[in-house]
C-alpha cells in the first residue's frame, strides 16, 4: 500500500522562485494536512482540508497557498520562496472529518517528507 | 489554545535501560492523545494512542497512560533496544492535531 505519497523528496530554490509540493493519498481519507518541521519546534500546521472542496489556515499559513484538487490530492504552493521557508514539509491524511460526524481519535498518516532549501 | 509540552532531549540510554519521556498538555476539552515515532528520513508513524482519561495505549513494548488529573501522557518502555533510536512526538487531537517539539532518543549497545 502506497499510503501518502509526496513529491519531490528534495528541492533547492532561490529566493523569489515558486514551486508546488504535491501530495496524494490512496486511503479514501476525508482530511488532509500540510505541516512543516523545524529543529526544536516540532511540527507546525500550515493548512488543512477537512473535506474535498474546503481548506483552512493552520498555525503558520503566511507565504503558502493550498489546493484540494480532489479527495486524493492536496497541493502546497510557495509563490515567492524565502529563506525562512527552508524546512522539511510533511503531508498527512486522516479518516477524521467530512461534513458529518467527526472522529477525533483518527491518527494521521504521514508521507516521507520534502526537504526544501531556499537560498 | 491547545498545546503539548514534552521533555527536551536528546536522551541517550544503554540497551535494556528503562525509558521515560514526559509529556504534558493544555486543552480546554477532552482531547485524544497520541505518541508518534519518526525514524531517520521518514515521516511520523503512530506508536500508540489513548482516547479518554485512564486509558492506557500500548504498542511494541511502549506504554502511556492518559492522566487527566495531571494532564500528562508520559511514554515508557521497560527495556529499550538499539532499534528504538528515533525521535518521539507527543500529540493531542481536538480541533486539529497539535505536536510537541519532539524528543530524540539514542540507544547505545
Amino acid at each position: 500500500n502506497a499510503g501518502v505519497t509526496q513529491t519531490p523528496k528534495f528541492q533547492v530554490l532561490k529566493t523569489g522562485q515558486s514551486m508546488t509540493l504535491q501530495c496524494a493519498q490512496d486511503m479514501n481519507h476525508n482530511s488532509m494536512y500540510w505541516y512543516r518541521q523545524d529543529p526544536g519546534m516540532g511540527l507546525r500546521l500550515i493548512y488543512y482540508s477537512a473535506s474535498e472542496g474546503t481548506t483552512d489556515k493552520g498555525e503558520v499559513p503566511n507565504g503558502y497557498n493550498v489546493s484540494r484538487l480532489n479527495k486524493r490530492e492536496f497541493s502546497l504552493r510557495l509563490e515567492s520562496a524565502a529563506p525562512s521557508q527552508t524546512s522539511v514539509y510533511f503531508c498527512a491524511s486522516s479518516a477524521r472529518g467530512g461534513t458529518g460526524a467527526t472522529s477525533y481519535n483518527s491518527p494521521l498518516h504521514f508521507g516521507n517528507g520534502t526537504r526544501l532549501t531556499v537560498t | 489554545g491547545d498545546s503539548v509540552t514534552q521533555m527536551e532531549g536528546p536522551v541517550t540510554l544503554s540497551e535494556e535501560a528503562f525509558l521515560t519521556i514526559n509529556c504534558t498538555y493544555t486543552a480546554t476539552g477532552y482531547p485524544s492523545l497520541f505518541w508518534y515515532v519518526q525514524y531517520p528520513g521518514e515521516g511520523l508513524q503512530l506508536l500508540l494512542k489513548a482516547t479518554k482519561a485512564d486509558d492506557k495505549g500500548s504498542n511494541k513494548g511502549f506504554e502511556a497512560t492518559y492522566r487527566k488529573e495531571t494532564t500528562s501522557f508520559h511514554l515508557e518502555k521497560g527495556s529499550v533496544q538499539v532499534s528504538d533510536s528515533a525521535v518521539y512526538f507527543c500529540a493531542l487531537s481536538q480541533n486539529d492535531m497539535r505536536f510537541g517539539a519532539g524528543t530524540r532518543l539514542t540507544v547505545k549497545p
